[in-house]
């Protein structure tokens, strides 16, 4: 079974350009996460889909995260513009079903 | 107080050694624990995973949860150097679709 897949796996850009992060999780899997991991922390839950509709997007900063989940299927984490603070690795998650998660090997972004 | 409590380590420990791995949390209403370890540029991938109150025993990996203390645990019986990781614990609570909340994760070194 193939797993969740992210892409790129590195990114740098400069503050207040723009970026942005695809994933493509386990066939089959309605549930679909985004999280925010920062060095020494752990992931941090930006936003929730349940196929293509938002359960929770509580924690995402809405005046510059943008997420799309394109057909209940693949999904798209935006970026725009970018603070030295959002220096993280992104990473997607899916689940069929809400307890047991699948991750993906992430995106580190290093905003300079 | 953070929702989840967990020391950051780093653990080192000889090869064959038990590891005791902890976390603290402060909802009542988190039913559902997990272990996640993390490779270093890797996400995390699913360990354990118990409901409520009790003990979970899978080879050489135990999990124990204590509610009535708030206090959860993971042991690795014969340490291996393959071990060395990151330990994520997580919880949520009964409901369906709301959010993992890590803990910052205990960085483990074994070594051969």
């Amino acid at each position: 079974e193939a797993g969740v897949a992210q892409s790129p796996r590195y990114k740098i850009i400069e503050k207040r350009q723009s970026v942005a992060f695809w994933c493509n999780p386990i066939s089959g899997h309605a549930t679909l996460y985004w999280y925010q991991q920062i060095l020494g922390q752990g992931p941090k839950l930006l936003i929730q889909f349940q196929n293509n509709g938002v359960v929770d997007d509580s924690q995402l900063p809405k005046d510059r995260f943008s997420a799309e989940r394109l057909k209940g299927v693949d999904s798209t984490l935006k970026i725009q513009p970018a603070k030295l603070e959002d220096s993280a690795v992104y990473l997607c998650a899916s689940s069929p079903h809400s307890e047991k998660l699948f991750f993906g090997s992430g995106t580190q972004l290093s905003v300079l | 107080q953070k929702e989840v409590e967990q020391d950051p380590g780093p653990l080192s420990v000889p090869e064959g050694a038990i590891v005791s791995l902890n976390c603290t949390y402060s909802n009542s209403a988190f039913q559902y624990f997990m272990w996640y370890r993390q490779y270093s540029r890797k996400g995390p991938e699913l360990l354990m995973y118990t409901y409520s109150s009790g003990n979970k025993e899978d080879g050489r990996f135990t999990a124990q949860v204590d509610k009535s203390s708030k206090y959860i645990s993971l042991f690795i019986r014969d340490s291996q150097p393959s071990d060395s990781a990151t330990y994520l614990c997580a919880m949520r609570k009964n409901q369906a679709g709301t959010a993992l909340i890590f803990g910052k994760g205990t960085t483990l070194s074994v070594s051969s």
